[in-house]
């Protein structure tokens, strides 16, 4: 079975500055996909960014890019200018490719503040 | 497009109550899933479906049940509530294949006494 590990429980970053997130998983599968999902206060979950992995090209969207290490399976999150909006947890998941399958596994999350 | 709907919002249940937790989508996907999110724990698969009709299970299973009729539909059942059942439940949809992302309901918070 497919697992995801966020090795850092919480982090914190100061308004503006950078600020990355680490997540590591372990597949045996060359087809899939990972995401970093945002979880705010709120608790709704909201899809930051998504990464194809047969792509070599790391995603980003707009404040927010990926660092793709496929061979490492390593899918780190780098927030950029950060924003006290961007304060929520943050989860990383993965998802075998797979025709007609729809199992998503996720991390234990990084709780990330923005400091004003 | 009022997208992942989830009810109720909360609930309370005493030891051995069943329910039905329910979700519904208005964009046509054909996934759906259903999760659930302890303190300290990222979301775990309970459930999903690729389609009306077609269900499996995924991570955590034991004590739930699922069926598809319909595309907009996907409930969640729970035979007879136990306390290891407290927990916030996520319904999500996506497109075929996933690899788009999912798209979440805004969740209901379930108490099990």
């Amino acid at each position: 079975a497919q697992t995801v590990t966020q090795s850092q429980p919480e982090m914190s970053v100061q308004e503006a500055e950078t600020v990355t997130l680490s997540c590591t998983y372990d597949t045996s599968e060359s087809n899939y996909y990972l995401f970093w999902y945002k979880q705010p206060p709120s608790r709704q979950m909201i899809l930051v960014i998504r990464q194809e992995a047969y792509k070599q090209q790391n995603a980003t969207e707009n404040r927010f890019s990926v660092n793709f290490q496929k061979a490492a399976k390593s899918f780190s999150l780098k927030i950029s200018d950060s924003q006290l909006g961007d304060t929520a947890m943050y989860f990383c998941a993965f998802m075998n490719g797979a025709y007609n399958n729809n199992d998503m596994r996720f991390g234990a999350g990084t709780r990330l503040t923005v400091k004003p | 497009n009022a997208g992942v709907t989830q009810t109720p919002k909360f609930q309370v249940l005493k030891t051995g109550q069943s329910m039905t937790l329910q979700c519904a989508q208005d964009m046509n996907h054909e996934y759906m899933s259903w999760y659930r999110q302890d303190p300290g724990m990222g979301l775990r698969l309970i459930h999903y479906s690729v389609g009306a009709g077609i269900t499996d299970q995924g991570e955590v299973p034991n004590g739930y049940n699922v069926s598809r009729s319909t595309t907009e539909d996907f409930p969640l059942r729970l035979l007879s509530a136990a306390p290891s059942q407290t927990s916030v439940y996520f319904c999500a949809s996506s497109y075929s294949g996933g690899g788009f992302g999912q798209y979440f309901g805004p969740g209901t918070r379930l108490l099990v006494l």
